[in-house]
């Protein structure tokens, strides 16, 4: 139990486009999501939670209006990189808390994305 | 704000020792812990948590040691396998939100 997962799992854009990456919790109701970025060799940054029906909260220095977030329901949350550019090209993991009985974050396997 | 850090950035361990994988914190309110394995191109995958009320707690070949007094978390492998190479991070925090350390790498040599 506790799967979570994203789609894609990778994708190569031209610069300016916009790219969506879908996180499910596949056999559980997430009450919180949360996205994380992750660059080579480094460890995760938390980029902002997310919770179903309410906007999410973005951590200091991440631009909420370049990373949208929408979680629409209890099994989906979707990140949104606009108008990315070759420095937003990275390692995007999500991961979904459980709240009772499960009482931990639980990751998906993660989008690469690289931003042409 | 606080966070999490590892004391080695690289361990490297003969197949069939012991590994011991350290980290010390600086939340003194945090009262959540969490060892996480990640190999390359994957999400980090749960190994064994602790919570502050606990010093010590057992998984299949893995064993996590946590010290209130200095701050420190530690992670035990039993006889180490080729598959557990891969980066390690802790994690402290509440259930709702983790800061996690910068991430060792263990290497298995054969």
């Amino acid at each position: 139990g506790a799967v979570v997962s994203q789609h894609p799992s990778w994708v190569i854009c031209k610069s300016g486009t916009s790219v969506k990456i879908e996180c499910r919790s596949l056999d559980f109701q997430a009450t919180t999501m949360f996205w994380y970025r992750q660059f080579p060799k480094q460890s995760l940054m938390l980029m902002a939670t997310s919770n179903e029906g309410s906007k999410a909260t973005y951590e200091q220095g991440v631009e909420k209006d370049k990373f949208l977030i929408n979680h629409a329901s209890l099994t989906l949350s979707t990140l949104t990189v606009t108008s990315a550019h070759p420095e937003d090209s990275s390692f995007y993991i999500c991961s979904a808390y459980g709240g009772l009985g499960r009482e931990t974050q639980y990751f998906g396997p993660g989008t690469r994305l690289l931003v042409l | 704000g606080e966070s999490v850090g590892l004391h080695l950035p690289t361990l490297s361990v003969q197949e069939g020792d012991n590994s011991i994988i350290n980290c010390a914190y600086s939340n003194s309110a945090s009262d959540y812990f969490i060892w996480y394995k990640q190999e390359s191109g994957k999400g980090p995958q749960f190994i064994i948590d602790i919570r502050s009320n606990m010093d010590k707690r057992q998984g299949q070949r893995v064993t996590v040691l946590l010290n209130k007094t200095v701050k420190h978390l530690s992670l035990q492998i039993a006889a180490t396998q080729p598959g557990d190479s891969a980066v390690y991070f802790c994690a402290e925090g509440d259930d709702y939100k983790l800061s996690f350390g910068a991430g060792t790498t263990v290497t298995v040599r054969a």
